[in-house]
């Protein structure tokens, strides 16, 4: 079954730091993946998303994210945090049909 | 270009009163998703809908019912609410595409039943 996978609950960086979000999937093709961020109080907003291609994908926010067919892995990159990235953020699955799979989230605290 | 709208934001209801959500676009989309957001769970998918007049069940189907009338419009009812249908509803739309397109999102609503 297709599944996605956020190991990290939370975490928590300082303000400059570099950022890296985890995400594995299960699937038997190459899907579609997304990373969706939600800010308090607010529906979720695409950062990016990867089809074919480029392995490195670059989204808005100075969001970055690499597809690694051998790991099956999509993780979520930024070189230096900002308070305003303090959010929620998903990794997603789309497999084809009419169905993207999320996963549980990642909740992302900056510390001043 | 208001995208996605939810109402309401917030309800508090009985055990067994009824109630719907009301999601509307204004992007002309084609599907129109409804989820449900609970801690450490993600987005589950309760019912979505390929165009005007068409509905099919998602991951959590049961004890909700929808209607697409109006292709900008997606109406999820809950008939007999239970406290295990607290949870944060989000409405979501894309164009008529696989699951590779991009999905939009409503700011959600709030529902507490007691």
């Amino acid at each position: 079954a297709q599944s996605v996978t956020q190991p990290d609950i939370h975490i928590t960086v300082s303000e400059g730091a570099s950022l890296e979000l985890r995400c594995n999937y299960s699937y038997g093709a190459t899907p579609y993946l997304f990373w969706y961020v939600q800010s308090p109080g607010q529906g979720l907003q695409l950062l990016l998303k990867y089809f074919s291609g480029d392995t490195l994908v670059q989204g808005i926010k100075g969001f970055e994210a690499e597809f690694k067919r051998s790991q099956s892995s999509f993780n979520l990159r930024k070189p230096s945090v900002h308070w305003s990235d303090a959010a929620e953020y998903f990794c997603a699955v789309g497999t084809g049909g009419f169905k993207t799979i999320f996963g549980a989230g990642t909740r992302l605290f900056v510390k001043a | 270009n208001a995208g996605v709208t939810q109402t309401p934001k917030f309800r508090v209801l009985k055990t067994g009163q009824s109630m719907t959500l009301l999601c509307a676009q204004d992007m002309n989309h084609e599907y129109m998703y409804w989820y449900r957001q609970d801690p450490g769970m993600g987005l589950r998918l309760i019912h979505y809908s390929v165009g005007e007049g068409t509905t099919a069940k998602g991951e959590v189907p049961d004890g909700y019912n929808v209607s697409r009338l109006k292709k900008q419009n997606f109406l999820l009812g809950l008939e007999s609410a239970a406290p295990s249908q607290t949870s944060v509803y989000f409405c979501a739309s894309s164009y008529p595409r696989t699951s590779g397109e991009t999905q939009y999102f409503g700011p959600g609503t709030r529902l507490l039943v007691l």
